[in-house]
C-alpha cells in the first residue's frame, strides 16, 4: 500500500486558517487521497477526498500538488471544535475488490486549537 | 438520517466468554468493515466485507469471526475473548470500497479481565 506521511502534531488559533500537511511520494495514478478526522471519543468522520484537482466542500479545501506526490487539508477558519486527529489515506481508485479500496489509517496529526 | 449502530457501546466481559458486537447501517451499503484502535498503534482492520456473504480477512483478524447474512448487518464475533482484545472497537460502511465517503460507527469499547 501506497504509504503517507503527516507531521504528528500542529497547533492553531481559533478562527485563523490551518494548513494539514501531507506527504505521499510512491501514490500510484489511481490511487484516490482521503481526509478523515478522529473528534476525541468519536469514530472517524470523512472530511474531504480528491484525485488530481483541487477540492473544496462544506467542510475543508483539499490542495493537491501537480505531481501529486503531496496534499494538503485547509480548514478556512479553525474552530475549537476542529481539535481532531487527522489523518490522510490513499486508497486506490482502479481496482474493485480486494483489499486496495481498505482505508488504511496511519497516527494521522493531532491538532490542537487554541483559544 | 444516515448512520452505523453498534451495540453495545460498553462491554465489559471474561476471560473465553462469548461475545457478539452488533453493527447495522441503514443505507444500503454494500461495503462493511470492522477496525480496533489501540494507544500507539492506531485503527487497524479486523474484517471487511465486500458485499452479503462475500467477507475477507483484514490486517489483525486472529481472533474474531464476521458474518454478512444480510446487507444492513455485519456483527462482529468474539468466540474466546482474551485480555489481548480489550479494545475500542468501529464499524464502518460505504457504498463501495472505493471512492465514496465512508461512515463509521460511535465505537464498543470493550474491556476483557
Amino acid at each position: 500500500d501506497a504509504k503517507t506521511t503527516q507531521p504528528n502534531s500542529m497547533e492553531s488559533n481559533e478562527e485563523e486558517p490551518v494548513h494539514l500537511p501531507c506527504n505521499h511520494s510512491t501514490i500510484s495514478g489511481t490511487d484516490y487521497i482521503h481526509w478523515y478526522r478522529q473528534l476525541p471519543s468519536q469514530g472517524p468522520e470523512y472530511v474531504i477526498h480528491g484525485l488530481t484537482s483541487n477540492v473544496n466542500n462544506r467542510m475543508a479545501s483539499l490542495a493537491i500538488a501537480e505531481d501529486r506526490k503531496s496534499s494538503t487539508l485547509i480548514l478556512h477558519r479553525a474552530t475549537l471544535r476542529d481539535a481532531a486527529v487527522y489523518y490522510c489515506i490513499l486508497r486506490d481508485g482502479g481496482n474493485y475488490g480486494g483489499s486496495q479500496g481498505n482505508l488504511i489509517f496511519g497516527k494521522g496529526t493531532k491538532l490542537s486549537v487554541k483559544p | 438520517e444516515a448512520q452505523v449502530t453498534q451495540n453495545p457501546r460498553y462491554l465489559i466481559t471474561v476471560t473465553g466468554k462469548k461475545l457478539t458486537v452488533t453493527c447495522s447501517q441503514n443505507m444500503n451499503h454494500e461495503y462493511m468493515s470492522w477496525y480496533r484502535q489501540d494507544p500507539g498503534l492506531g485503527l487497524r482492520q479486523i474484517y471487511y466485507s465486500m458485499n452479503v456473504e462475500v467477507t475477507d480477512k483484514g490486517d489483525v483478524p486472529e481472533g474474531y469471526k464476521v458474518s454478512r447474512k444480510e446487507k444492513r448487518n455485519f456483527p462482529l464475533i468474539l468466540e474466546s475473548p482474551s485480555p489481548n482484545q480489550t479494545s475500542l472497537y468501529f464499524c464502518a460502511s460505504s457504498l463501495r470500497p472505493l471512492n465514496t465517503e465512508a461512515f463509521f460507527g460511535q465505537g464498543t469499547r470493550l474491556t476483557v479481565v
